[in-house]
């Protein structure tokens, strides 16, 4: 059974880079889109950006400039960097796993990352 | 950007009742790809159907969904105590993926 366990830096100050990690244990890590999500305090669902096994993107155009995602195939880590931080930034940040494939959506996601951004 | 709205934004409802939650797009979206989620506060979003009328591995027959073009619809048959939390509707075939604001459903 895939688990996702993520890791970071949960307080940053303004204009600095975060940087989240996701390691996948317990299931296949190629043929699935890594996913990036963030929810704002009291707020709905927003999603950042996915990427491959092999390393391509899809990323959100609000985010584009400042976001940099990666994959580390041979840790099963994926990466997420965000950089130039505000307080709009403050978020829970998740990671999630959608299979290629079938019309799956996101169906296991990392626990959550507790993000603020505060001087 | 495709722009979903739910409804009602609250639904106040007692356990064995019929809740009918409504996902509107500003245009339309491949039901392929429209799924419903339930988040419980302090807890990760669960899928609970995706490809529009699919339940994910789990999930009780009460959860049902349905819809096409931009109207969509979660339908918990009967609810259950443990149902109560509130429920987003998400698109994943047009980018940038987008989910709806969520509908709180709590108990009455």
């Amino acid at each position: 059974q895939v688990q996702l366990q993520q890791w970071g830096a949960g307080l940053l100050k303004p204009s600095e880079t975060l940087s989240l990690t996701c390691g996948v244990s317990g299931g296949s890590f190629s043929g699935t889109y890594w996913t990036w999500i963030r929810q704002l305090p009291g707020k709905g669902l927003e999603w950042i950006g996915e990427i491959t096994s092999g390393g391509s993107t899809n990323l959100n155009r609000s985010l584009k400039s400042r976001l940099k995602m990666s994959v580390d195939t041979s840790k099963n880590h994926i990466s997420l960097n965000l950089s130039s931080v505000t307080a709009a930034d403050t978020a829970v940040y998740y990671c999630a796993r959608r299979r290629i494939g079938f019309f799956s959506a996101m169906d296991v996601w990392g626990q959550g990352t507790t993000v603020t951004i505060s001087s | 950007e495709i722009v979903l709205t739910q409804s009602p934004r609250t639904l106040s409802l007692s356990p064995g009742e019929r809740a009918t939650l409504s996902c509107r797009a500003n245009q339309n979206v491949d039901s392929n790809y429209l799924a419903w989620y339930q988040q419980k506060p302090g807890q990760a979003p669960r899928l609970l159907i995706y490809a529009g009328s699919t339940r994910a591995t789990g999930i009780p027959d009460r959860f049902r969904g349905s819809g096409s073009g931009t109207d969509f619809t979660l339908t918990v048959t009967r609810l259950e105590p443990e149902d109560f939390a509130v429920f987003y509707c998400h698109q994943y075939g047009d980018s940038p993926r987008t989910f709806g604001p969520g509908t709180k459903v709590d108990i009455k």
